[in-house]
């Protein structure tokens, strides 16, 4: 069965950076785009942007771009979200969710990784 | 603020039909389908609808989506109360480069 399991809670300093690892299991990796969303404390969902693993090819939103980075490693099947320059409305949890590209969606998602940036 | 466009809440009673509208624009939903989310309070998302009115394996067909031109809706028919939840619609926006935006979300009350 499909499963991604995200690595655990983070606290850091503001100006300090986040990664953030994703290893997903019960597929072939390389054959679908893993995105990140981020969810602030009562907040709604936003997108952070995608990596294609099989290229390494990335396309991060606007708001993010220059301040997150998108890898993997294929030999580990996981994908990795590192987020720079950390603001305390960083604070938030943080989600990978696999792209079904055939339904265009958003069919399984990590667990989420909570990452506290204290103000 | 959110690109597509959500009310904040909805509520019905067990048994009613609760409808969740989500509106957006010409360059998201009115060129691209509309998916739905369910999030559980303290879960991760789970995809409730796709292409606008698919419902992937396991998901009640008590839950149904439409589109229309730039605006979409989910409907809940027989409500539950494992039905409490937050609703997000999504989509891609061809404007923004390939992204995808969200609405707001919908909490969704069942009294």
């Amino acid at each position: 069965q499909v499963q991604l399991v995200q690595s655990g809670a983070e606290v850091k300093k503001p100006g300090a950076s986040v990664k953030v690892s994703c290893k997903a299991s019960g597929y072939t990796f390389t054959d679908y785009h893993m995105h990140w969303v981020r969810q602030a404390p009562g907040q709604g969902l936003e997108w952070m942007g995608w990596i294609n693993p099989h290229s390494g090819g990335t396309n991060y939103a606007q708001k993010f771009q220059g301040r997150v980075t998108m890898t993997r490693d294929t030999s580990i099947s996981t994908a990795y979200m590192e987020l720079s320059r950390l603001r305390s409305d960083d604070t938030a949890v943080y989600h990978c969710a696999r792209f079904y590209n055939f339904w265009s969606a958003f069919d399984y998602w990590g667990q989420g990784t909570l990452v506290t940036v204290p103000s | 603020q959110s690109v597509l466009t959500q009310p904040p809440s909805a509520s019905g009673t067990p048994g009613q039909r609760v409808t969740i509208s989500c509106s957006g624009s010409s360059s998201n939903i009115g060129s691209n389908t509309v998916n739905w989310y369910q999030q559980l309070p303290g879960t991760a998302p789970k995809l409730l609808i796709y292409s606008n009115n698919q419902r992937p394996s396991g998901v009640p067909d008590r839950f149904s989506g439409s589109k229309s031109g730039t605006s979409a809706s989910l409907a809940i028919s027989g409500l539950q109360s494992e039905d409490e939840a937050d609703y997000y619609c999504a989509a891609w926006d061809d404007s923004l480069d390939g992204h995808v935006v969200f609405g707001g979300g919908t909490k969704l009350t069942v009294l």
